[in-house]
């Protein structure tokens, strides 16, 4: 069964640092990886999706890289801002007909000003 | 709308009372999915809908659990017989393919049902 691990599981950072999300998966086997952010009662957004060929993808501050063959994706935020503050998951899908995506419990961010 | 929309955002209700989500994807996402969030946890798949079909149910918990799709379009998850167990924030999902059919076809989240049962 795949698990997924994020690591830290909260983080609280000056504003305007540079940070690394760091999430691990046990079955190398995956289609695709997404990073997500959720913000306090709400939904999920979508920021980043890494396709298991692919090494990394970047939206602005943000740099997703993927090693599916250690099992290992980061998430890289450049000059954090208080509004960066949410929680990040990280999410794997095996593909092969099983759709849906197996998350992990994300990491709790906060930006102090 | 532009984005995915669940109702009611709140639902609270006495165990044995059956309670019906609903989820309005976004138009044109063929791909419709249903997780759920408990305190303290990680997201767990409950369904997914390839149009109005389920190929996957494997993550309903237990048969006092069902969902159904109309017209490729909305869809509602049912929970019959509450139960205190059952109490967490229900999340909908949508994409324009599925994940294995296309390279960019991200999720879309709504904002959820929190749902109460006392």
């Amino acid at each position: 069964k795949q698990e997924v691990t994020q690591i830290p599981a909260a983080l609280s950072v000056p504003e305007g640092e540079n940070l690394v999300l760091n999430c691990s998966f046990t079955d190398s086997a995956i289609y695709n990886l997404q990073w997500f952010r959720q913000d306090p009662g709400k939904g999920l957004t979508s920021l980043l999706l890494i396709q298991s060929s692919q090494r990394e993808q970047t939206s602005g501050r943000l740099n997703a890289s993927l090693d599916k063959s250690s099992g290992r994706s980061t998430l890289y935020i450049a000059a954090s801002q208080p509004g960066d503050s949410a929680t990040y998951l990280c999410a794997v899908n095996l593909g092969g007909g099983a759709d849906g995506l197996t998350f992990g419990k994300g990491t709790h961010l906060i930006i102090q000003p | 709308g532009a984005g995915v929309s669940q109702s009611p955002s709140n639902k609270v209700t006495e165990k044995g009372k059956d309670v019906e989500l609903r989820c309005d994807p976004i138009s044109g996402h063929t791909a419709l999915y249903w997780y759920r969030q408990s305190l303290g946890q990680g997201l767990e798949f409950l369904i997914y809908f390839q149009g109005n079909s389920a190929p996957d149910k494997s993550g309903l918990p237990s048969d006092r659990f069902s969902a159904e799709r109309t017209g490729g379009s909305v869809s509602t998850l049912t929970i019959q017989r509450t139960q205190q167990e059952d109490s967490a924030v229900y999340l909908c999902a949508s994409s324009r393919m599925g994940l294995t059919a296309s390279y960019n076809s991200p999720l879309h989240f709504g904002n959820g049902t929190r749902l109460t049962v006392t």
